[in-house]
């Protein structure tokens, strides 16, 4: 199993309070990824990383920010939370992209409920 | 919109069953691949598709890619309770490029009573 671990797992939080997730990975890959998973809509990237320091935007970015200081985290923040934002978050990493996808290893998770 | 749209959203059957999952687009894809989640865990890569009409089997699953790489079909022969998971497809639009060019589809969740 590619090491990656993310915490906490669970987390409740009251709306408007600022939260943080974090990313943990061993196995020096240069990209990584933050997801949400919510029924019917599958996994939805919100940002993405391709080194230290340098990350980008998601499909739904909206309400989160990232950062990446060392290549095994990336945290992803969400600055005051909303009850939308209740759903489970997945990291990924991966140690190339391509148009043949490459293979992207998950974490976890971590079941976020904002009450 | 969600661009990858997998069918049904739901399937229960019994244990020894054949079935066949979908996953539809209006787009094309360079490549499609099929991940399998289980209850509390992440998705874990299955395979990956690339050519237009491409068969793949891994022991009682079988992936096909559909001629136009526009839809993609995950057969499985026998059904164990061991197959029970959600089933997400995710593809690579043609000529995306970047490491954001994966995106996933809507999932089916599969349930094998035994």
């Amino acid at each position: 199993d590619a090491g990656i671990t993310q915490s906490p797992r669970h987390k409740v939080t009251e709306t408007g309070t600022p939260v943080t997730l974090r990313c943990h990975q061993t196995e020096n890959h240069r990209y990584m990824y933050w997801y949400r998973q919510d029924p019917g809509h599958g996994l939805r990237l919100i940002h993405y990383s391709y080194g230290v320091k340098d990350t980008d935007k998601g499909e739904v970015s909206d309400g989160y920010s990232v950062s990446r200081s060392k290549t095994e985290d990336f945290l992803l923040t969400l600055e005051s939370a909303t009850s939308s934002q209740t759903s489970v978050y997945f990291c990924a990493i991966s140690e190339s992209w391509g148009h043949y996808g490459g293979e992207q290893y998950f974490g976890p998770g971590t079941r976020l409920t904002v009450t | 919109t969600q661009l990858l749209e997998q069918s049904p959203q739901f399937l229960s059957i019994q244990e020894g069953e054949n079935l066949t999952v979908y996953c539809n687009s209006s787009s094309v894809f360079s490549s499609l691949q099929w991940y399998r989640q289980e209850p509390g865990e992440g998705p874990v890569l299955l395979v990956t598709v690339v050519t237009g009409g491409e068969v793949k089997k891994l022991k009682r699953l079988t992936f096909q890619f559909g001629d136009a790489r526009k839809d993609s079909s995950l057969h499985i022969t026998a059904a164990q309770p061991g197959d029970t998971g959600l089933y997400l497809c995710a593809g690579v639009p043609r000529g995306q490029t970047g490491a954001n060019n994966l995106f996933f589809g809507t999932g089916t969740r599969l349930t094998v009573i035994p």
